[in-house]
């Protein structure tokens, strides 16, 4: 089991604003990393997989980063859509998620 | 088109058991990674159980000896078997296809109350 932590768990933003989400693993995953938003009542979507790779149909203003055992997410320009859920999951050792992080309207 | 439909959920008592399931459409769930992860209400993700396309097995340590993962390919789905349920077992269960999850089912909710 290699425990995540995701921090912060809130965060309040503007529309236009850019946001940063860190995820820090407890030991070394290599680049084994994805990040999900989730909106209230519906499935977790896939945004970013292998730490960096944005995935198809994902707008280009949601970005990752890192390796090892640190990782953010980053999103350039806040839009409306953007308020939700995003979650980290490791996928080096098994599978394990991040806390969560919600963004709020500021 | 990918497609994962869950089933089998329900409310429960503690010590009972439920088998849920997940027929799969638009690929082999014998040839991919699965998995299934829950989300109590109002809480974060967990992963749960998966299966390799090889058939081997891993459990969270929240469910391991109660918790049986398996599949049947003649009919394209993914199990999870149940028993020794407890309160905390309590959450909408995904079926999710892949290592880093593109395809999610609908989740079926598991109530255990009694």
């Amino acid at each position: 089991d290699i425990p995540m932590t995701q921090f912060p768990s809130t965060l309040s933003a503007s529309v236009g604003d850019r946001v940063t989400i860190t995820c820090r693993a407890n030991q070394g995953i290599g680049r084994w990393l994805a990040w999900y938003q989730q909106r209230p009542g519906k499935a977790p979507k896939l945004l970013i997989y292998d730490a960096s790779t944005l995935e198809t149909g994902v707008p280009s203003r949601f970005s990752g980063s890192g390796s090892g055992a640190e990782f953010t997410l980053t999103i350039d320009s806040l839009q409306s859509d953007d308020f939700a859920t995003y979650y980290c999951q490791q996928y080096n050792a098994l599978s394990t998620f991040g806390q969560g992080t919600r963004v709020e309207v500021k | 088109d990918v497609q994962l439909v869950e089933s089998g959920g329900g409310l429960v008592q503690p010590g009972g058991s439920l088998r849920l399931s997940c027929a799969a459409s638009g690929f082999s769930v014998s040839s991919n990674y699965m998995s299934w992860i829950r989300q109590a209400p109002g809480k974060g993700l967990q992963w749960v159980s998966l299966i390799y396309s090889g058939g081997t097995t891993y459990y969270s340590d929240s469910v391991k000896g109660r918790f049986t993962i398996s599949r049947d390919d003649s009919k394209n789905t993914l199990y999870l078997q149940m028993n020794s349920l407890k309160a905390e077992d309590t959450a909408l269960y995904y079926c999710a296809k892949g290592r880093a999850v593109r395809s999610w089912g609908q989740g079926t909710l598991v109530t255990v109350s009694s």
